[in-house]
């Protein structure tokens, strides 16, 4: 079936270094992703939805400037979290669905990222 | 903005138990999801809805669009659903993100 793969599974890094997480559709065409942020305990948010050929529509509250995705292929979506604070610690994990309005969500299986 | 509940938010069961979680929201939707997470993170998508029932294996979902309101059944329970199931509910059209509640901390003992 139909599978999102995201890389990398987890990352550690230090404070004000970027980090870049990928999300591909491996057997379909995502004209839409979407981005979610995963804090202990609590539920999912979501933080952008990334379109092919666009530029992203990020939810209110959500820094554009740090949180910067592109979505260059029909199959891949790209959040890259600029100058990496201890806050943004975090489980990252996208979404993609194919183009009919009613396929099937997919997600991908989360990135684990803590900074130090 | 879409306020989705969730019950109950921790369930411990035994092994052979029919499950219910509950899942209300506030909005009219487009359709609903049941997701299945497991301890390490990844996310699978159970079920989409916009209506009636769906049923695959054990597992039973349920809307009511009138209430609002949706139920995740499990019959035979086993050890190997342990997992958070969440509910989320999506508003806009096919590109649309979703809204999701607390989850639900699910764990069958053998």
């Amino acid at each position: 079936g139909a599978v999102v793969s995201q890389h990398p599974s987890w990352v550690i890094c230090k404070s004000g270094t970027s980090v870049k997480i990928e999300c591909r559709s491996l057997d379909f065409q995502a004209t839409t992703m979407f981005w979610y942020r995963q804090f202990p305990k609590q539920s999912l948010m979501l933080m952008a939805t990334s379109n092919e050929g666009s530029k992203a529509t990020y939810e209110q509250g959500v820094e554009k400037d740090k949180f910067l995705i592109n979505h260059a292929s029909l199959t891949l979506s790209t959040l890259t979290v600029t100058s990496a604070h201890p806050e943004d610690s975090s489980f990252y994990i996208c979404s993609a669905r194919g183009q009919r309005y009613n396929s099937p969500l997919h997600f991908g299986n989360g990135t684990r990222l803590t900074v130090t | 903005k879409n306020e989705v509940e969730q019950s109950p938010q921790n369930l411990t069961a035994q092994e052979g138990e029919f499950i219910t979680i509950n899942c209300s929201y506030s909005v009219g939707i487009s359709a609903l999801h049941w997701l299945q997470q497991h301890p390490g993170g990844g996310i699978v998508s159970l079920f989409m809805l916009s209506s009636g029932k769906k049923k695959h294996g054990r597992l039973i979902a349920t809307i009511n669009i009138q209430e609002k309101h949706s139920s995740l059944h499990i019959t035979a329970s086993h050890p190997r659903d342990s997992a958070v199931y969440i509910c989320a509910v999506g508003t806009g059209g096919g590109a649309d993100g979703l809204t999701f509640g607390k989850g639900t901390h699910l764990i069958i003992q053998p």
